[in-house]
């Protein structure tokens, strides 16, 4: 069964400054989702991968897919507190509508 | 934007009662998924459902659990008896006939 492996497992930065998250897959990416959740909270929806290469940007956050690696990450410019959250990353690793795997999340906390 | 709706937020429940979750997934969308989330765990799959029936189940998904598409909007998920360890945020889900999952914001089930 697939695997996703998120790195790092907590971060504490800086308002103001950069920050690159991770989520590596043990097996091939044919979609890979990008959420946010607020702890206890529902899922919100930030971006979604599809193949090599791609890469897409909805205001300062960037994510990529490198499909080579199996790997995606997710780029935050500028970070501000309405960042902090957990990050999820699901991957459906038989195709569309197949299920939904998650890794465990990765808690970013921002300081003012 | 289309949403899908779960019903209730939060329900608290006895030990050894039923619960119904409900959903109302996007009209458009073909495939409806629920997933479970323990607090401060992995959101895991329960089961997948596609043209009245079920396609993919977890190992979690047992015997307890039923889910039912009893109209052309609704998809519910019963439990038949519930015990503590379903003490978790439950999410339904629901996709077209692409890459894409929209989530409900959740039911917090509490059970005591």
């Amino acid at each position: 069964s697939q695997e996703l492996e998120q790195s790092p497992q907590s971060l504490i930065v800086q308002e103001g400054k950069n920050l690159t998250i991770n989520c590596t897959s043990s097996k091939t990416l044919y979609g890979l989702y990008w959420y946010k959740q607020k702890y206890g909270e529902g899922l919100i929806f930030l971006m979604m991968l599809q193949k090599g290469g791609e890469e897409k940007s909805h205001e300062k956050i960037t994510a990529k897919l490198d499909e080579k690696k199996q790997q995606s990450s997710l780029h935050i410019t500028a970070s501000q507190p309405s960042h902090a959250g957990i990050y999820l990353c699901g991957a459906d690793g038989t195709g569309a509508n197949s299920k939904l795997t998650f890794g465990k999340g990765i808690t970013l906390s921002v300081r003012p | 934007e289309p949403e899908v709706t779960q019903t209730p937020s939060h329900q608290v429940t006895q030990m050894g009662q039923e619960v119904i979750l409900r959903c109302v997934p996007i009209s458009n969308h073909l495939y409806f998924y629920w997933y479970r989330q323990i607090l401060g765990q992995k959101v895991e799959f329960l089961v997948s459902f596609y043209n009245n029936e079920i396609s993919e189940k977890s190992e979690i998904f047992d015997d307890q659990f039923s889910v039912e598409r009893p109209d052309g909007s609704n998809f519910t998920l019963k439990i038949r008896s519930t015990k503590l360890e379903d003490s978790a945020m439950y999410f339904c889900a629901s996709s077209a006939d692409t890459y894409g999952y929209t989530f409900g914001s959740g039911t917090r089930l509490t059970v005591v």
